[in-house]
């Protein structure tokens, strides 16, 4: 069972163009989560989903940011028009009954420039 | 609103010298706590839960950690550190029966000098 995948692992883009973050969970899990960890900062939550359905978006800035988890393939966290500030990293997590119980994939380091 | 605060940067231990890497918590209600840690240019790995049952929780890689209610701490501790122990260390609070997402403390830098 492979653990939680996350693409691309690292990730660059300009000012004003569009992220597009992949997550797949582990096989049987149905809740996902995201966080952003900022330089020399923890994690902080975004975003939980289920199949379809956004469950908790209250970590989620209100501009810019979408996230999706669609019945079938990968969660996806979209940031549209990119700024400096939004370089981080990404993490989701995956759990098959909720956070007690997530497991979180390696991330993905977004650089705007 | 639960918070989690890690008071230290970093840590420096000798190797095999215990180690303690302090964790306090504020949250109104049950608290559910974790500690992950998070090697350079990786994702997180869990170490350890509490739920609930016994204060003293057991992990991986040798890490205990002690739930002390009236303290509201959960610190994360070693008998003995080795080398290979030097990581970022998050401490993580879920309030019980929440369905949002885990709080995380700053997280400590463990150095352990061979």
């Amino acid at each position: 069972n492979a653990g939680v995948m996350q693409n691309p692992r690292h990730l660059v883009r300009r000012r004003g163009q569009e992220a597009r973050l992949r997550c797949s969970p582990m096989k049987g899990h149905s809740h996902v989560y995201w966080y952003r960890q900022l330089p020399e900062e923890g994690l902080k939550f975004m975003v939980y989903l289920q199949k379809e359905n956004i469950i908790d978006e209250s970590g989620m800035p209100k501009e810019r940011f979408s996230a999706e988890f669609p019945k079938e393939g990968p969660s996806i966290l979209r940031i549209q028009q990119v700024v400096r500030g939004d370089s981080a990293a990404y993490f989701c997590a995956s759990s098959p009954l909720g956070p007690r119980e997530a497991f979180f994939g390696q991330g993905t380091r977004l650089t705007v420039v | 609103a639960q918070s989690v605060a890690q008071p230290e940067d970093q840590v420096n231990v000798a190797e095999g010298n215990p180690l303690t890497v302090k964790c306090t918590y504020s949250v109104s209600g049950n608290p559910y706590l974790f500690w992950y840690v998070q090697y350079p240019n990786r994702g997180l790995q869990f170490l350890l839960k509490y739920i609930t049952g016994d204060n003293l929780v057991k992990g991986s890689y040798g890490f205990e950690a002690e739930f002390n209610k009236s303290q509201t701490s959960f610190h994360l501790k070693k008998p003995s550190a080795l080398v290979s122990d030097s990581a970022l260390y998050f401490c993580a609070v879920l309030l019980g029966g929440g369905a949002d997402g885990l709080t995380f403390g700053k997280g400590t830098h463990l150095i352990i000098q061979p």
